[in-house]
């Protein structure tokens, strides 16, 4: 069946550096893509969301970048603290359907 | 004042007994969600109101059985408990269905012995 993945389950990132977590996706009618933030002990947090029509698209310090060619999209966390160490999710959707399907984490540590 | 609460937070029981986890959200939200958070950290649907209607029932053991009171409410009840149902189950909410945005809550972590 169609799956949301990500290439490396685990990363490590010293402190002040920039992370990049990636995540494939094989539904070629996705068209909405969420990242979620997920520190231990709590429930995920939504970070950004991108549409099919954009490439790009940022936040405060983070950044979605979506090929769409490849079907892949990463997330960019600039300057990286020690409170962003959490499991990150990225989830898809596409127009008509009502759920969300994750994919299955990348584990984010900061090294201080 | 928090947005989306879940009650017990941790559930320890034994094999065959029925449980329930309730949920509230004091966000407003028209629409509520029941995820399954497994061992290795995978999240997946198994129901969403909307307005106190079904919208979503994933392929989910009749054994569970989700009930909304009213929009800010989504209690899950679970008959006949299994070991394959311990799990971190997280409830969620969003402002309208097919919302990507969801606020979940900070889960109940289940254990069946």
């Amino acid at each position: 069946g169609e799956s949301v993945g990500l290439h490396l389950p685990t990363l490590s990132v010293q402190e002040g550096d920039n992370s990049i977590i990636n995540c494939a996706y094989s539904n070629s009618a996705s068209d909405y893509f969420i990242w979620y933030k997920q520190e231990s002990g709590k429930g995920p947090q939504f970070i950004i969301d991108i549409r099919s029509n954009m490439d790009k698209r940022q936040g405060q310090r983070v950044t979605v970048l979506l090929n769409k060619t490849v079907k892949h999209l990463s997330l960019q966390i600039a300057a990286t603290q020690p409170g962003d160490s959490a499991v990150y999710f990225c989830a898809e959707a596409y127009f008509g359907n009502e759920k969300l399907t994750f994919g299955t984490g990348t584990r984010l540590t900061i090294i201080p | 004042d928090t947005a989306v609460s879940q009650t017990p937070k941790y559930l320890v029981t034994q094999m065959g007994n029925d449980k329930s986890i309730k949920c509230e959200q004091n966000l407003g939200h028209d629409t509520m969600y029941w995820y399954k958070q497994d061992s290795k950290k995978f999240l997946k649907i198994m129901f969403s109101y909307n307005n106190k209607e079904l919208i979503i029932n994933e392929t989910v053991p009749n054994r569970f059985s989700p009930k909304s009171p009213d929009k800010a409410h989504l209690n899950l009840h679970i008959n006949s408990l299994e070991l394959g149902d311990s799990a971190v189950y997280f409830c969620a909410s969003s402002q309208a269905r097919g919302s990507g945005e969801l606020f979940f809550g900070e889960g109940s972590r289940l254990t069946v012995l």
